[in-house]
């Protein structure tokens, strides 16, 4: 069985603190990992998709890196914004038909 | 214009009675989903259809029953609600399935929450 673990579970922190979760995944069943952002009361919405190790995305204040040979992937947002509250969704793809998905990290940003 | 829509966004019943949820999506996409977010907030898969093909059938109770008129509907229907069936029930839709499609997006649905009492 093949599992997505992603950490911490939910973190808090203060307006313009920057912070970082991780996502760990197999990295024998690699071939690409997606980010996704879910708002609560929405739908999960992509962020980046990774697939090369050594990878780096970056989308204003939100970036990613991706290390495919340990097997896991860095999210980092800087000067954190109380918009930038949601689940952070890491998801796996293994080149079947299956999307396997973490269990995601809620930021809370305190203004 | 909304890509992928799901109906209805609630839906309140009692155990036993048997009901579909609808998906659209208006994207193009050849492959569905349907996913069931757990009491841990996980997204689980249920069901994922490629041009009105199965291709993803997980261990769900068989009173869960999908269907794909066209690749632009996959409906979900559900026999016999019990109360553990009371979740909320993501559709969603992507260009291709398989190692064709590893870097497609997923776009969700808003979701259908269910409430069996």
């Amino acid at each position: 069985i093949l599992n997505v673990e992603q950490s911490p579970q939910s973190l808090h922190v203060q307006e313009g603190d920057s912070t970082n979760f991780t996502c760990s995944f197999p990295s024998s069943n690699f071939y690409a990992l997606h980010w996704y952002r879910w708002e609560t009361a929405k739908s999960p919405e992509a962020l980046f998709v990774m697939t090369l190790n050594g990878d780096e995305k970056k989308k204003g204040r939100i970036s990613a890196t991706l290390n495919t040979k340990e097997g896991y992937s860095y999210l980092y947002i800087k000067g954190s914004q109380p918009e930038d509250s949601a689940t952070y969704l890491c998801a796996l793809h293994t080149g079947g038909f299956k999307t396997i998905f973490g269990a995601g990290t809620r930021l809370f940003v305190k203004a | 214009d909304t890509a992928v829509s799901q109906t209805p966004k609630y839906l309140v019943t009692q155990m036993g009675n048997d009901k579909s949820i609808k998906c659209e999506q208006n994207l193009g996409h050849d492959t569905m989903y349907w996913y069931k977010q757990d009491s841990k907030k996980f997204l689980k898969i249920m069901f994922s259809y490629n041009n009105k093909e199965l291709i993803i059938n997980e261990t769900v109770p068989n009173r869960f029953s999908p269907k794909s008129p066209d690749k632009a509907h996959l409906n979900l229907h559900i026999n016999s609600l019990e109360l553990g069936d009371s979740a909320v029930y993501f559709c969603a839709s992507s260009p291709r399935a398989g190692s064709g499609g590893f870097t497609d997006t997923q776009y969700f649905g808003p979701g259908t929450r269910l409430t069996v009492l």
